[in-house]
């Protein structure tokens, strides 16, 4: 099992520009989730999805978007690239249980300038 | 609303110190509690859970007793080594989501 992967590691982008970031679970969970990083802080949750079909925003969703056409893939989309979207990206999975946790992929760093 | 309070660092250490990071919750019900762990350029992994009141989860040397009447999941480890500096994370879950402290850095000196 490779997990949960991240693509792509690194990205710069221009104000305004759009990108995609990938990412991909091969674990069966039928929920996946998109959280940013900024340098010193802790998990912010974007947006979150309870299984293919179904998504729903998170504490801070303006200026992204996902989709969740299957469960293996939740990719999550930034339409016009703004400097406050500078931070680390990280996409987990988990499942239902109560008790049950979620696991992360490696990030993605990404700077816009 | 449902939140966790974690103590701030960083922490710096010698190695073989005693280790203690602090973390409440607020939360309705019982929720599971969780510290996780983040190394240096890598996500987060899950180091240890509890899921009921006085549970005791432990890991690697690490242990954290779920208090009800505290609100309380503090992070302990007896003998720290090097290899222990990352940034840990105190967590609950409630129904959908895991909601996180804002992590503590903790530095150990060799």
């Amino acid at each position: 099992n490779a997990g949960v992967t991240q693509t792509p590691k690194f990205r710069i982008l221009k104000i305004g520009q759009s990108m995609t970031l990938q990412c991909t679970q091969d674990m069966n969970h039928n929920y996946m989730y998109w959280y940013r990083q900024d340098p010193g802080m802790g998990l912010k949750l974007i947006y979150y999805s309870v299984g293919a079909g179904i998504t729903d925003k998170g504490e801070v969703p303006n200026g992204y978007n996902v989709s969740r056409s299957t469960t293996e893939d939740f990719p999550l989309r930034l339409e016009l690239a703004a400097p406050s979207q500078t931070s680390v990206y990280f996409c987990a999975s988990g499942t239902s249980g109560r008790a049950d946790t979620q696991y992360f992929g490696p990030g993605t760093r990404l700077t816009v300038l | 609303g449902n939140s966790v309070t974690q103590m701030e660092g960083p922490v710096t250490l010698s190695e073989e110190a005693f280790l203690t990071i602090n973390c409440t919750y607020t939360a309705t019900g019982y929720p599971s509690l969780f510290w996780y762990v983040q190394y240096p350029g890598e996500g987060l992994q899950l180091l240890l859970k509890a899921t009921k009141a006085d549970d005791k989860g432990s890991n690697k040397g690490f242990e954290a007793t779920y208090r009800k009447e505290t609100t309380s999941f503090h992070l302990e480890k007896g003998s720290v080594q090097v290899s222990d500096s990352a940034v840990y994370f105190c967590a609950l879950r409630r129904d959908d989501k895991i909601i996180f402290g804002k992590g503590t850095r903790l530095h150990i000196l060799p």
